[in-house]
């Protein structure tokens, strides 16, 4: 049991570069999302999902995508990388619902010169 | 979403017990109160959650006001292990649409251990 991994662990990117941080878990959980941090902050939400299909917008969308085409699975594209993006990306995922635990992946680490 | 307030930072020393507070003011009554923590480098890590009542788990316990308007989470024994940023979250399970169960993470408890 794997629990949560993302891939890779650190990357550089050229501005104008796009990219796919994945994120996959083995827990068959149908919440999953994505978070990015950035130094000396709390996380903030990017965007969701309530299962195969379905995703949301959280309060920092701009510039990624997402889809979910499996329950597993989460990747979250730059679709054109800026500096402004340069931060600590984390995938969390969890049963829905407001009693569960929700578990978190080691991050990737992204740097965009 | 209803929001937390957490002090900045705290201090403890090694082996004592810690009070982490928070105020939730504007809890709903479906939401549950979470806390998780986070290492040095680390993703995030679950604490502890409660809905109404006082709960306890080999980490931790939570205290819930009863009025659900804060909420501590009490580190009976801190250790150099227990320094991390602790958040204090709420999560509805009844929102509506694709929004039940979003945990959104404001600033955070600084918790420094001293040896």
């Amino acid at each position: 049991n794997a629990g949560v991994t993302q891939t890779p662990k650190f990357q550089v990117l050229k501005t104008g570069q796009s990219m796919t941080l994945q994120c996959a878990q083995d827990m068959n959980h149908e919440y999953m999302s994505w978070y990015r941090q950035d130094p000396g902050m709390g996380l903030r939400l990017i965007h969701y999902s309530v299962g195969a299909g379905i995703t949301d917008q959280g309060e920092v969308p701009n510039g990624y995508n997402v889809s979910r085409s499996t329950t597993e699975d989460f990747p979250l594209r730059l679709l054109s990388a800026a500096p402004s993006q340069t931060s600590v990306y984390f995938c969390a995922s969890s049963v829905p619902g407001g009693g569960t635990e929700a578990f978190f992946g080691q991050g990737t680490r992204l740097t965009v010169v | 979403d209803a929001k937390t307030t957490q002090p900045n930072s705290m201090e403890s020393n090694e082996e004592e017990p810690v009070h982490l507070p928070c105020n939730h003011s504007t809890i709903s009554g479906t939401d549950y109160i979470h806390w998780y923590r986070q290492l040095p480098s680390q993703g995030p890590e679950y604490v502890i959650h409660g809905l109404t009542s006082n709960v306890n788990n080999r980490m931790a316990s939570l205290a819930i006001a009863e009025d659900r308007k804060s909420s501590t989470l009490i580190l009976h024994r801190a250790t150099l292990r227990d320094a991390a940023v602790y958040y204090c979250i709420l999560r509805d399970w009844n929102a509506g649409g694709t929004s039940y169960g979003k945990l959104t993470f404001g600033q955070g408890t600084i918790l420094t251990v001293h040896p």
